[in-house]
């Protein structure tokens, strides 16, 4: 079946710095990212849609300076947290989609970021 | 104005029962998909059960069921013969016919299953 694979599964990071976060397919080309941002008992928040080789495209309210997204190949999408603050910690997620059928979306198993 | 409506925010549920968590939706779009997802505490996103607007039948996967009620844009699903791993929370998501096939998230419910 479809992979995604996300790394760092959790980080800690100090106030200040930045952080990546990738999402690799392992064995499909990953047309469309989508990539989320969840709080504690909270549904999922999409941040920004990506498609390969093209600039992100961002929801409103999420600062594209900060939320650094690059999917500059099919089967890697990144999202990198720039000058990371506390309010940054949060769940983050990628999903990959493939095609527009039932089994269109392959997500990956989430980053949790905590900003020190 | 709300497209996913998941009503319950948590549920208890006995072992073995049956439980059905509520979904409606709202779309003007003739062709859509709707899922269900489940996110045990581990955080991974599980796909569970996928429902087309054009499918004549209602969704069956395993234990999981999809109680498709088109005219009423319900969406219910509906788990037979609980188990404690069951226990999680679960997302009933919609994707419209157009765009970049993102989806549009329920608030969620929290199942629990009691032994």
């Amino acid at each position: 079946g479809a992979v995604v694979s996300q790394h760092p599964s959790r980080v800690i990071c100090k106030s200040g710095t930045s952080v990546k976060i990738e999402c690799r397919s392992l064995d499909f080309q990953a047309t469309t990212m989508f990539w989320y941002r969840q709080f504690p008992k909270q549904s999922l928040m999409l941040m920004a849609t990506s498609n390969e080789g093209s600039k992100a495209t961002y929801e409103q309210g999420v600062e594209k300076d900060k939320f650094l997204i690059n999917h500059a190949s099919l089967t890697l999408s990144t999202l990198t947290v720039t000058s990371a603050h506390p309010e940054d910690s949060s769940f983050y997620i990628c999903s990959a989609s493939r095609a527009s059928g039932k089994y269109g979306y392959t997500f990956g198993s989430g980053t949790r970021l905590t900003v020190v | 104005a709300q497209k996913i409506t998941q009503t319950q925010p948590g549920m208890f549920v006995q072992e073995k029962e049956a439980v059905t968590l509520d979904c409606t939706y709202d779309t003007s779009d003739p062709s859509y998909g709707l899922f269900w997802y489940k996110q045990p505490s581990s955080g991974e996103m599980i796909f569970l059960i996928y429902q087309g607007s054009y499918d004549q039948q209602n969704a069956t996967e395993g234990r999981y069921s999809l109680n498709f009620q088109k005219a009423r844009k319900s969406a219910n699903l509906v788990i037979s013969a609980s188990q404690l791993g069951d226990s999680a929370m679960y997302f009933c998501a919609m994707r419209e016919g157009g765009g970049n096939y993102q989806l549009i998230w329920g608030a969620g419910t929290k199942l629990i299953i009691k032994p």
